[in-house]
């Protein structure tokens, strides 16, 4: 079945200590993203990836970073986590020359 | 820069009843837009999506949406609404020339009552 797969679904964790959430598709779609999901924000980038080894920045990508070692592959790492980075992540891939994305099921990070 | 606004971050309908959701997007270049839902706890799913075809789209679930040049919108409607569509959507532009990026709408949630 194609899909983008996210993990953990949900996530509680502490001020300042590192995190990351896979996330992993297996349709070999070239773009890759992360969006953040917050109440009367909709949905706004964070990172995207246009192929492996090419990554950019979205809207509000401080305090976050990502990799992208292989294609299937696009992990979020919070280094040093905060209160304001609780949200709903979700992970979104694109296949070259297409207009949609496909999106996992989301991470809910609760940061305390 | 290419953006969307939303009117209403919450609509109410009874079922049976027209839906309508109302999107406005701002584009120096022709838009590509799209139109995605959010069940409760689940990701984003397609609903539909303007390419520069066709401006009436239809979607799944019964659901289209008619690009209006000279407005600058992309509405979503749906003739008579069913309990089972009630769900956040978001709407949402690509940006720029660089496929796989969106920017999204803020969301409209949508009720219906019984």
């Amino acid at each position: 079945e194609a899909q983008v797969t996210q993990n953990p679904r949900y996530l509680i964790t502490v001020t300042g200590k590192k995190l990351t959430v896979t996330c992993s598709q297996n349709m070999n779609h070239e773009y890759m993203s992360w969006y953040r999901q917050d109440p009367g924000l909709g949905l706004r980038q964070i990172y995207y990836s246009m192929n492996v080894e090419v990554t950019d920045k979205g809207d509000v990508p401080e305090g976050y970073k990502v990799s992208r070692k292989e294609k299937r592959n696009f992990p979020l790492i919070l280094e040093s986590p905060s209160p304001n980075q609780t949200s709903l992540y979700f992970c979104a891939s694109s296949p070259q020359g297409s207009t949609e994305a496909f999106f996992g099921q989301g991470t809910r990070l609760t940061v305390v | 820069a290419q953006s969307v606004t939303q009117l209403g971050s919450h609509v109410s309908v009874s079922e049976g009843a027209l839906v309508l959701l109302r999107c406005n997007y701002s584009s120096s270049v022709p838009p590509y837009l799209f139109w995605y839902v959010q069940y409760p706890n689940q990701g984003l799913q397609l609903l539909l999506k303007y390419t520069s075809a066709a401006t009436l789209v239809k979607g799944i679930n019964g659901f289209e949406a008619e690009f209006k040049k000279s407005e600058t919108s992309f509405h979503l409607t749906k003739p008579s609404a069913h309990m089972s569509d009630a769900a956040e959507y978001f709407c949402a532009v690509r940006r720029g020339s660089t496929l796989g990026r969106l920017y999204f709408g803020r969301g409209t949630q949508l009720t219906v009552w019984p």
